[in-house]
């Protein structure tokens, strides 16, 4: 299965931009990034995903690298709200194609964000 | 409805009882999750149903049992557990084969002594 490194926990101030980073070596060819946070005593919630191309909504952006090895999420001004759990998720590539859709959650980063 | 709820929020079950979670979404998705998730660490994935089929099973032990009775709802059957049962179960939905989005519940806390 593919895998996703992630440091432990990250600091941010309030209102700075954020850069989250997420490696992914044995990342196949069609196999998606996704990224999904946690907030406390909730369930994830999707933020972001992206196949080659940086990708931006809403919530982030998404920097993906030419070699596709490693990404990152960029939270563009962090408010207290950002703090959660970010995972860096890769599709399981058994599940390509087709309703499944395995997602298998990495460690993730425990993002702490100080007034 | 853009949501997907569980209930009961927390269950206190002992190891000899049955008891049942359920998960309910009326945004019309096909796949529907179950996930398990130990304190602090990442959900892991239990169960999956594609269009009110089982399609994954991993290795999950007997004594949890999904049944999804209709495309809107699932349930997880709960039958004696062990203490290491205890977790947070969460429930996520998926529209369809081309979307990858999956919305998540707020989870049941679940404790077995």
């Amino acid at each position: 299965d593919a895998k996703t490194t992630q440091p432990n926990s990250m600091e941010s101030n309030e209102e700075e931009p954020v850069h989250l980073p997420c490696n992914h070596s044995t990342i196949s060819g069609t196999d998606y990034i996704h990224w999904y946070r946690q907030l406390p005593s909730q369930g994830p919630e999707y933020v972001i995903h992206g196949l080659t191309s940086n990708v931006n909504n809403r919530m982030a952006s998404l920097a993906i690298a030419e070699d596709r090895k490693s990404s990152t999420l960029i939270l563009h001004r962090a408010t207290l709200r950002d703090a959660a759990v970010y995972y860096c998720i890769l599709r399981d590539p058994a599940s390509r194609g087709g309703a499944t859709n395995k997602l298998i959650f990495g460690t993730g980063t425990l993002l702490a964000v100080q007034p | 409805d853009t949501e997907v709820t569980q209930t009961p929020k927390h269950l206190v079950m002992g190891m000899t009882n049955k008891k049942s979670l359920k998960c309910e979404q009326h945004m019309g998705h096909r796949a529907m999750y179950w996930y398990k998730q130990k304190a602090k660490k990442p959900p892991e994935l239990m169960f999956v149903y594609s269009y009110e089929k089982l399609s994954i099973n991993e290795s999950v032990p007997s004594r949890f049992s999904p049944e999804c009775p209709n495309s809107s709802l699932l349930n997880l059957h709960l039958h004696a557990l062990q203490p290491e049962d205890s977790a947070l179960y969460l429930c996520a939905s998926r529209p369809g084969d081309i979307y990858y989005e999956q919305y998540f519940g707020p989870g049941t806390r679940l404790t077995v002594t």
